[in-house]
């Protein structure tokens, strides 16, 4: 079984500050970890994906996410965010032989001006 | 461009109601998916299908079935809608090749009275 933990519901932030949205994972196989942005009345985009290779993965709209196997671990940052950035954040893993998505419970990112 | 398409973006029924919602994909995924999105519970998988005319429960599947007869379409169905079934369903596809990235539509949402 895997489950997604992602520790903070709600994170607001102002214009230009860093970000660092946290997930956590557990899997008893091989991980595939990925982050999608939700825009308000939108669906699900992907912001970046870690399949293999190095741990330190870039995305879209500047954004990056480092794996940390030891730690369980899959954090999303942002050196300095804009207000368009406002939107809900969700961690997914997937693995065994169907490659099942289980998703996070969402961040939802507020950027103030 | 990779599309997911599902039929509505918003639905009212009424309680007692079958409710078919549709999704068809043009990528010729293998996996496809149907979700529901409730605030502070994230996504949880209803049911997902890896093949044609093959299905498997997810973590919240009673009150749904599911109907896959073709490769690109995904039916949920709602046997008898109840007001508890308000929320926002989303579907995905996904093929084994991309270890789970999964692509979304837009999500509908169905509001039962």
């Amino acid at each position: 079984a895997q489950s997604v933990t992602q520790l903070d519901s709600q994170v607001p932030v102002f214009e230009e500050a860093p970000v660092e949205l946290r997930c956590n994972y557990s899997s008893s196989v091989s991980v595939y970890l990925f982050w999608y942005v939700q825009y308000p009345n939108q669906g699900l985009q992907l912001l970046l994906k870690y399949l293999s290779g190095s741990t330190l993965v870039k995305g879209i709209n500047g954004f990056e996410a480092e794996f940390n196997k030891s730690q369980t671990s899959f954090h999303l940052r942002k050196p300095s965010v804009h207000i368009s950035d406002t939107a809900e954040y969700f961690c997914a893993v997937s693995g065994g032989s169907n490659y099942k998505l289980t998703f996070g419970k969402g961040t939802l990112l507020t950027v103030n001006p | 461009d990779v599309k997911v398409t599902q039929s509505s973006r918003y639905l009212v029924k009424r309680t007692g109601e079958k409710v078919f919602l549709e999704c068809v994909q043009d990528m010729d995924h293998e996996n496809m998916f149907w979700y529901r999105q409730d605030p502070g519970l994230g996504l949880r998988l209803i049911y997902f299908s890896y093949d044609v005319k093959m299905k498997e429960k997810g973590d919240i599947p009673e009150g749904y079935s599911v109907s896959r007869e073709k490769k690109e379409r995904f039916s949920l169905i709602l046997e008898s809608a109840s007001t508890n079934q308000t929320s926002m369903y989303l579907c995905a596809s996904s093929s084994p090749n991309r270890r789970g990235e999964a692509f979304f539509g837009q999500g509908t949402r169905l509001t039962v009275v």
